[in-house]
């Protein structure tokens, strides 16, 4: 069973701290891999995409992936309230999508 | 009407009841899902369409039945649910299934569903 891990948290930062999300997935023939956000009763938002080994920044937010070692992360740099948040890892499976069960993250004024 | 569009936001029905939530997209894309996300779980793959064509049904009992009639238009049709049913439902879309960068999913709002 293909399975996509994360760490649940509550992972708390201070204001303008940067706060690392972390994601473990277990198939090695996955390559698109996505991050989302979700706050309390809203639906899923898609902050990144990542498909090719590295990082890839948009703005405050840092995508890394490391096929070899079946992980990617999510940084976010100068954390805001506005940030706190549930964030979603996604794997792609060719037509299939597996979700984590998501990170919630607290940043502190 | 703008992004995914999801109808009705908040749905409570008996078991015994029949009924259909309705998604929309506006993004001219031509891949559509059924997710499911239950308290505490994560999110669940239920259906995917590809060009109005099912690609994959995830092991969903039958008393849930998607229609796709165009690359526009999801349907999910309840019948006869449990109360374990009750979960928020969301409908995402892409631009396709295949090639780099269309696996981008925008989801609707969802709908709200409480089994009695």
């Amino acid at each position: 069973q293909k399975e996509v891990e994360q760490n649940s948290g509550p992972l708390s930062v201070p204001e303008g701290a940067i706060a690392s999300l972390n994601c473990t997935y277990s198939d090695r023939v996955s390559q698109s891999f996505f991050w989302y956000r979700q706050y309390s009763g809203k639906s899923p938002e898609l902050i990144m995409s990542i498909y090719s080994n590295g990082d890839k920044e948009d703005g405050r937010f840092t995508a890394q992936l490391n096929k070899a070692s079946q992980y990617v992360s999510l940084l976010i740099r100068d954390s805001q309230p506005s940030d706190s948040a549930t964030y979603l890892c996604a794997v792609n499976y060719g037509q299939n999508f597996v979700f984590g069960p998501g990170t919630r993250l607290s940043v502190l004024p | 009407e703008t992004g995914v569009t999801q109808t009705p936001r908040h749905l409570v029905m008996g078991m015994t009841n029949k009924k259909s939530l309705k998604c929309e997209q506006h993004l001219g894309h031509n891949a559509m899902y059924w997710y499911k996300q239950s308290a505490k779980k994560p999110l669940e793959l239920m259906f995917v369409y590809n060009f109005k064509e099912q690609t994959e049904n995830n092991s969903v009992p039958s008393r849930f039945s998607p229609e796709c009639p165009n690359s526009s238009h999801l349907f999910l049709h309840l019948h006869t649910l449990q109360p374990e049913d009750s979960a928020l439902y969301l409908c995402a879309s892409s631009q396709r299934t295949s090639g780099q960068g269309s696996y981008e999913q925008y989801f609707g709002p969802g709908t709200r569903l409480t089994v009695t």
